[in-house]
């Protein structure tokens, strides 16, 4: 099995820098996906890390460490949108499948 | 139109009925998966089939079955629905082609209520 951790919930400002972690115990890894999802809407992905280092998508990044089991997403320059749950998932394994931490929810206040 | 479709949206059952959760998919990817979600449990994977005659149990499978009727439908069925079947539920899919980095396309969610 896959053991998953990443905060349940987190706060921040509009305007401001989030980090968002998640650390992970997996056999064949093969890389790590990042999901958004608002409430009661379908998750849509955000990244896939696959070699160590940072990859930038405009307002959103994501790091990954192999030889720690971590990563993270850092989202820039928060807008109110951005209020949302966001889901850390390795792949392992043949089939790729990922498997799903339970969520980190963040809030952008004003 | 989504590209990843679930019928019914939402449905309330009793317990003990037999209900089947739908998927159909116009993205031609030859993989297919179905979630459910849970408040502060996550998405937990219950089966999953990479073509038409291909089917694989996930995390938690006991009391659900599946069909493949084609590489672009894939049911979920409860044949006997319990309380704590209550979720909601996911389809999705993915394109194991060279490539794709195999990220998932979710459908929009089937609420299910066993009361």
């Amino acid at each position: 099995g896959q053991n998953i951790d990443q905060p349940t919930e987190m706060t921040a400002t509009e305007g401001a820098i989030v980090q968002i972690n998640c650390t992970y115990q997996t056999s064949g890894f093969n890389g790590l996906f990042w999901y958004q999802q608002h409430a009661g809407e379908a998750p849509t992905f955000l990244s896939y890390n696959v070699l160590d280092g940072l990859e930038e998508k405009g307002r959103f990044s994501s790091f990954l460490s192999r030889s720690k089991g971590y990563s993270y997403l850092l989202l820039k320059e928060l807008q109110m949108k951005d209020s949302a749950s966001y889901l850390c998932a390795p792949s392992s394994g043949g089939s790729y499948i990922p498997t799903f931490g339970r969520g980190t929810s963040l809030i952008v206040h004003p | 139109d989504a590209d990843v479709t679930q019928t019914p949206r939402n449905r309330i059952t009793k317990t003990g009925k037999r209900i089947m959760l739908e998927c159909s998919q116009t993205k031609g990817h030859d993989r297919m998966y179905w979630y459910r979600q849970d408040p502060g449990l996550g998405l937990r994977l219950i089966y999953y089939s990479f073509d038409v005659k291909d089917i694989n149990k996930g995390e938690i499978s006991d009391g659900y079955s599946v069909s493949r009727q084609a590489q672009a439908k894939f049911s979920l069925s409860l044949e006997s629905a319990i309380p704590n079947q209550t979720a909601l539920y996911f389809c999705a899919t993915s394109d194991s082609g060279q490539g794709g980095t195999g990220e998932l396309f979710f459908g929009e969610g089937s609420r299910l209520t066993v009361l």
